[in-house]
């Protein structure tokens, strides 16, 4: 039972446009989402979060948006640059800290 | 500030042995996570630890196990290897009730042939 889905596997976008990756989930008791970025043979890294109380949040390049009513929620990337290459996984999590991740996007910006 | 780090980096031991894979926290943060992450999925929950006892548990059979010390660095050991068991091994730390976000160390690769 997947919890957390990221629909797309991969995304293909050129430099300077705008990255959007998508994450739905299923149950309505998470309090708290994340999104991380992993380059190969490393670990995820943070980028940006959102509390489920809140319906955007902004950090430089990288804006969340999550709609509770849809289930869903999207991180934007503007412009996309080349270094944002990597695999995107959103997590949520519930009021134990554990963590649900979807199976990832993998990003692909091309100049 | 320290981030979070893991021993070893790589690992490859036979069906049937034990393993144990460490890390230590980042600096200021009482709470340790392990993942699980086969290839081409996303992470999955093992366990969790908070002042040196489990706080929480996934779907992961009991010879999965885990201790956390005093100085907040904490212990994956997994008994009776499977091939099923080949995985990226990811730890993060976080702090209980100051925020909600855990940082990942670079992981552990572990081979079972």
């Amino acid at each position: 039972d997947q919890q957390v889905k990221q629909n797309s596997p991969s995304l293909s976008v050129q430099e300077g446009r705008i990255s959007i990756l998508n994450c739905d989930y299923t149950n309505s008791m998470f309090d708290y989402f994340l999104w991380y970025k992993k380059y190969p043979a490393e670990g995820p890294t943070f980028l940006i979060s959102i509390s489920s109380i809140k319906d955007k949040n902004e950090d430089g390049r990288f804006t969340v948006f999550l709609n509770k009513s849809a289930k869903h929620l999207s991180l934007h990337i503007v412009p996309s640059q080349p270094g944002d290459s990597a695999v995107y996984f959103c997590a949520a999590k519930l009021d134990t800290d554990k963590l649900i991740f979807g199976t990832g996007t993998r990003l692909q910006v091309f100049p | 500030e320290t981030g979070v780090t893991q021993s070893p980096t790589h690992l490859i031991k036979t069906r049937g042995q034990q393993v144990t894979l460490r890390c230590s926290s980042q600096s200021g943060h009482n709470t340790v996570s392990w993942y699980q992450q086969a290839l081409g999925q996303g992470p999955q929950f093992i366990f969790q630890y908070y002042r040196e006892e489990e706080n929480g548990r996934g779907n992961f059979p009991p010879r999965f196990s885990g201790l956390q010390f005093p100085n907040y660095s904490s212990e994956l050991n997994v008994n009776a290897l499977e091939l099923d068991d080949s995985a990226l091994y990811l730890c993060a730390s976080s702090s209980i009730g100051i925020s909600d976000t855990q940082y990942f160390g670079p992981g552990t690769r572990l081979t079972v042939l």
